[in-house]
């Protein structure tokens, strides 16, 4: 069974900075593109960033460049998410999610972490 | 502004057909990029529902099917039940952006 489980979460103070990681099991992780896909309260679905399955082809939003950072450990069957300079506007639920193809669903999800960013 | 346009909510009785629209333009659907749809129940994370346009992955119920035509999809739930309450939420690929992946803003299912 594929299980996404994502940890790092919380409070964090406008300017701060914080470290989404998501735990994958049930499939080989190696093989597929990761992606962060971020839902703002009683908002739509926005994707943040993807990094393909040898790390070689990352992306990101316009509205999060240069302040968040994607990575990936295959050994350990793990993402990451390093966010720094923390906006009230980052708020929300980031989700890790897999997707096998270019233009292909994200296929599974993790259940999800809060960042909340307020002073 | 999301990039795909649905209606904010949708309604329909027990038993009834609902269908939600999800519009795009001709970056997206329109140049034959496949859509996705996602089912949202409150509190939860979003699950695939309809890939490839009109694909359900195992566990889907038939009562659930996609089409697309030009630059438009739809989702179609037959015999809805109160248990198809929910948010819904089509996504695909616009090749005119740098960050290429994008949803629609929702639709809210209220079962009646």
């Amino acid at each position: 069974e594929v299980q996404l489980v994502e940890a790092g979460g919380g409070l964090v103070k406008p300017g701060g900075s914080l470290r989404l990681s998501c735990a994958a099991s049930g499939f080989t992780f190696s093989s597929y593109t990761m992606n962060w896909v971020r839902q703002a309260p009683g908002k739509g679905l926005e994707w943040v960033s993807s990094i393909s399955s040898n790390s070689i082809y990352i992306s990101y939003v316009d509205s999060v460049k240069g302040r968040f950072t994607i990575s990936r450990d295959n050994a350990k069957k793990s993402l990451y998410l390093q966010m720094n300079s923390l906006r009230a506007e980052d708020t929300g639920v980031y989700y890790c999610a897999r997707r096998w193809a270019e233009a292909g669903a994200f296929e599974y999800w993790g259940q999800g972490k809060l960042v909340t960013v307020s002073s | 502004q999301s990039v795909l346009t649905q209606p904010p909510s949708v309604s329909g009785a027990p038993g009834q057909r609902v269908t939600i629209s999800c519009t795009g333009s001709s970056s997206n659907i329109g140049a034959g990029y496949d859509v996705h749809w996602y089912q949202q129940l409150p509190g939860t994370a979003p699950k695939l529902l309809i890939s490839g346009n009109n694909n359900r992955p195992s566990g889907v119920p038939d009562r659930f099917s996609g089409s697309k035509s030009g630059t438009s999809a739809s989702l179609a739930i037959t015999g809805l039940q109160a248990e198809d309450e929910a948010d819904y939420f089509c996504q695909s690929y616009d090749s005119s952006l740098s960050g290429p992946w994008v949803f629609g803003g929702g639709t809210k299912l209220t079962v009646l």
